[in-house]
């Protein structure tokens, strides 16, 4: 089984619509993060969290919100979604003692 | 603030050829710096890091990559490429606090021709 986990995988949506991408580790780190992925721009960070109590904006946090429900979960929100918010989204994890990441999947995001 | 230069944004070598891919970094301070592959459809994979340890760092699937104090530079290389190790590879930096995070450049596409 996969270490990090994201549902969806791939999500169609239209303007204005809410929705709400999810994240679940079993690798028992205590640190979470999601990014956005464009062609030609690589990964920006949007918010991570360095514990459960922890939540701290990125790059490019506008427009979206995360909730930290337990060490393993992390979602991310877009609230009123827009077309510019089309994108390839990757939750990554890692532990304090190390700065490697270890990155889900990604979900595919269109807003129409 | 840490910031990752990747010249260009696609390479094209012929299998069997030396694959190098450059990756430059700034920071004030010796950093950890990171290469990741993304295959298609797949999520980012660690390739290799460099931690202030040995100055050339081995990978997985015959990559390496050397750490230059001096050039602010952190390239990848692989002295024969196979088809498949075509796919987008970033490299990334991250300072060595403890509460430090990645910055990735914008990623370099490999292509690999028979």
């Amino acid at each position: 089984d996969a270490d990090v986990t994201q549902t969806p995988r791939n999500r169609i949506t239209k303007t204005g619509k809410r929705i709400m991408l999810e994240c679940s580790q079993t690798k028992g780190h205590d640190r979470m993060y999601w990014y956005r992925q464009d062609p030609g721009l690589g990964l920006r960070l949007i918010y991570y969290s360095f514990d459960v109590k922890d939540i701290n904006k990125g790059e490019i946090s506008d427009g979206y919100s995360v909730s930290r429900q337990a060490q393993a979960k992390f979602s991310l929100s877009l609230e009123s979604a827009i077309p510019n918010q089309t994108a390839l989204y990757f939750c990554a994890t890692s532990d304090w003692r190390d700065h490697e990441q270890f990155f889900g999947p990604g979900t595919r995001l269109t807003v129409l | 603030a840490q910031s990752v230069t990747q010249l260009g944004s696609h390479v094209s070598v012929s299998e069997g050829a030396l694959v190098l891919l450059r990756c430059n970094y700034s920071s004030s301070v010796p950093p950890y710096l990171f290469w990741y592959v993304q295959y298609p459809n797949q999520g980012l994979q660690l390739l290799l890091k460099y931690t202030s340890a040995a100055t050339l760092v081995k990978g997985i699937n015959g990559f390496e990559a050397e750490f230059k104090k001096s050039e602010t530079s952190f390239h990848l290389t692989k002295p024969s490429a196979h088809m498949s190790d075509a796919a987008e590879y970033f490299c990334a930096v991250s300072d060595t606090g403890a509460n430090s995070k990645l910055t990735f450049g914008k990623g370099i596409t490999l292509s690999v021709r028979p």
